[in-house]
């Protein structure tokens, strides 16, 4: 258990869907962040939220809309996605966004698009 | 040049021996050090962090920092068939963002 609960973990889902990825963390953190990670490919930074407020787009296209209801959650919105899409998405939070605090991870979305 | 680069492996090691993970890094700023651990289909987990005012242990793992050549290693000492994941190294940029490496996979055999 890593304090950080990603749901659903497995998401298969076609061009022209309308789908969401969830994140609630448990660790009192007030950062969180949206990663890509695929196959022999280093963790892309897609989104950072401090306190809330979006304090990062990482040139992520607009089809990915995120969404940081209070410091708890954290959604992913995902809208006519391409095949180049499919990765496993991951949720991480620390305390504070500096970067000398550490990341914990959720266990990560696996999203495959047809 | 890539901004954190490791090789991909496998590093394979037999139990018991001393495994040596390396990460290169290009920003000659950079203050904060991070291993994280994943193993296959499960999420990366902190192993250790370090800062630039030196090196740290945490039972059979040691990371190192070499400033003058831009580069940190992790060390696992007593390698188990357990320690058999993927390694990747992280490193903060001067854009504030941790920049991770494609990672480095360790094999245990007994």
């Amino acid at each position: 258990e890593t304090g950080v609960t990603q749901t659903p973990r497995h998401l298969v889902m076609g061009m022209t869907n309308k789908k969401s990825l969830k994140c609630e963390q448990h660790l009192g953190h007030n950062a969180m962040y949206w990663y890509k990670q695929s196959a022999k490919k280093p963790l892309e930074l897609m989104f950072v939220y401090s306190l809330e407020e979006r304090v990062e787009n990482n040139s992520v296209p607009s089809r990915f809309s995120p969404e940081c209801p209070n410091s708890s959650h954290l959604f992913l919105h995902l809208h006519t996605l391409q095949p180049e899409d499919s990765a496993l998405y991951l949720c991480a939070s620390s305390q504070g966004r500096g970067v000398s605090q550490p990341q914990h991870f959720g266990d990560g979305t696996r999203l495959s698009i047809l | 040049q890539k901004e954190v680069e490791q090789n991909s492996g496998p590093l394979s090691v037999p139990e018991g021996a001393i495994a040596s993970l390396n990460c290169t890094y290009s920003d000659r700023g950079s203050q904060s050090f991070f291993w994280y651990r994943q193993y296959s289909g499960k999420s990366p987990e902190l192993i250790m962090f370090i800062y630039s005012n030196g090196d740290k242990e945490d039972g059979r793992f040691t990371a190192q920092l070499n400033k003058a050549s831009q580069y940190v290693s992790l060390l696992i000492r007593d390698s188990q068939p357990s320690d058999s994941a993927t390694y990747l190294c992280a490193v903060n940029s001067r854009t504030d963002k941790l920049i991770f490496g494609t990672g480095t996979r360790l094999q245990v055999f007994p």
